[in-house]
C-alpha cells in the first residue's frame, strides 16, 4: 500500500519569505498527486493536481506554485508568502485500478505566516 | 460547479448512541463517494468508499449509503464511542478527463461523543 510523506510538519514563516513544502509517495508508481489547503471555516480547497512529471494543473489563481520533478515527488512553493497563505497543507495521492479510484492523504504541514 | 454539503456542521451525542451523518452533492455524475475521518491537526483517513454503482458499504460499526438519483450519502455509526470523536468529511469524485478524477469535499461534521 502507498505511504505519503510530508515535511516539514509545522512551519512558521514571516510575510514575504519563500516557501517550499515537499511531498513524497512510496508504494505506487505513476500516481496522480494533489495539493490541498485547509483553512478554518473553508474546508479543503484543491490547489494543484498532477497526472505526471512536469504536468501540473492549477485550480485557483494564487500566490503559490507546484512542481513535480520526479514521479513520486510533489513540491509546493511560493516566492513571497502572504498572511492569507496560512493554513494546513495536505498532499494526496490516488490509487487507480480495476475501475476504482481512491485518494489517500499525507499527515499535512501546518503553515503559519506571521 | 460541483458542490458537496454536509449536515449537521457539528453533532454531540452520548456514548452508545447510533447516529447518522448526511452528505449531499449537486451533480449526480459522480464516479464514487469517499468518507474520511480527520483528527485535530492530522491528515485525512479514508473510512469507506462507495462506487457509483453501489448502494452501500460497511466496515465494522460504520455503514455508508449512496443514492445518486437524490444526490445523497449517509454515514451511519453504530454504538458510538468517545474514540469516534473527530471531523467526518465526505468527498465526491468527478472526472476531469480520461481516467483522472478530482474530489470535491464537504466542510465536514464535527462529532463529539461524550462518555
Amino acid at each position: 500500500s502507498q505511504t505519503i510523506h510530508q515535511w516539514p510538519a509545522t512551519l512558521v514563516q514571516p510575510v514575504g519569505s519563500p516557501l517550499s513544502l515537499e511531498c513524497t509517495v512510496e508504494g505506487t508508481s505513476n500516481p496522480n498527486l494533489y495539493w490541498y489547503r485547509q483553512a478554518a471555516g473553508r474546508g479543503l480547497q484543491l490547489l494543484f493536481y498532477s497526472i505526471g512529471i512536469d504536468q501540473i494543473s492549477s485550480e485557483v489563481p494564487q500566490n503559490l506554485s507546484a512542481s513535480r520533478p520526479q514521479d513520486r515527488q510533489f513540491i509546493l512553493s511560493s516566492k513571497k508568502l502572504l498572511l492569507s497563505d496560512s493554513g494546513f497543507y495536505l498532499c494526496a495521492c490516488c490509487v487507480k485500478g480495476q475501475g476504482s479510484y481512491e485518494q489517500y492523504f499525507g499527515p499535512g504541514t501546518r503553515l503559519t505566516v506571521t | 460547479k460541483q458542490e458537496v454539503t454536509q449536515i449537521p456542521a457539528a453533532l454531540s451525542v452520548p456514548e452508545g448512541e447510533n447516529l447518522v451523518l448526511n452528505c449531499s452533492f449537486t451533480d449526480s455524475a459522480i464516479y464514487n463517494l469517499q468518507w474520511f475521518r480527520q483528527d485535530p491537526g492530522k491528515g485525512l483517513t479514508s473510512l469507506l468508499l462507495i462506487q457509483s454503482s453501489q448502494r452501500e458499504q460497511t466496515s465494522g460499526r460504520l455503514n455508508a449509503s449512496l443514492d445518486k438519483s437524490s444526490g445523497r450519502s449517509t454515514l451511519y455509526i453504530a454504538a458510538s464511542q468517545p474514540g469516534d470523536s473527530a471531523t467526518y468529511l465526505c468527498a465526491a469524485a468527478f472526472s476531469y478527463g480520461g481516467s483522472n478524477y478530482k474530489l470535491t469535499f464537504g466542510k465536514g461534521t464535527l462529532l463529539t461523543v461524550n462518555p
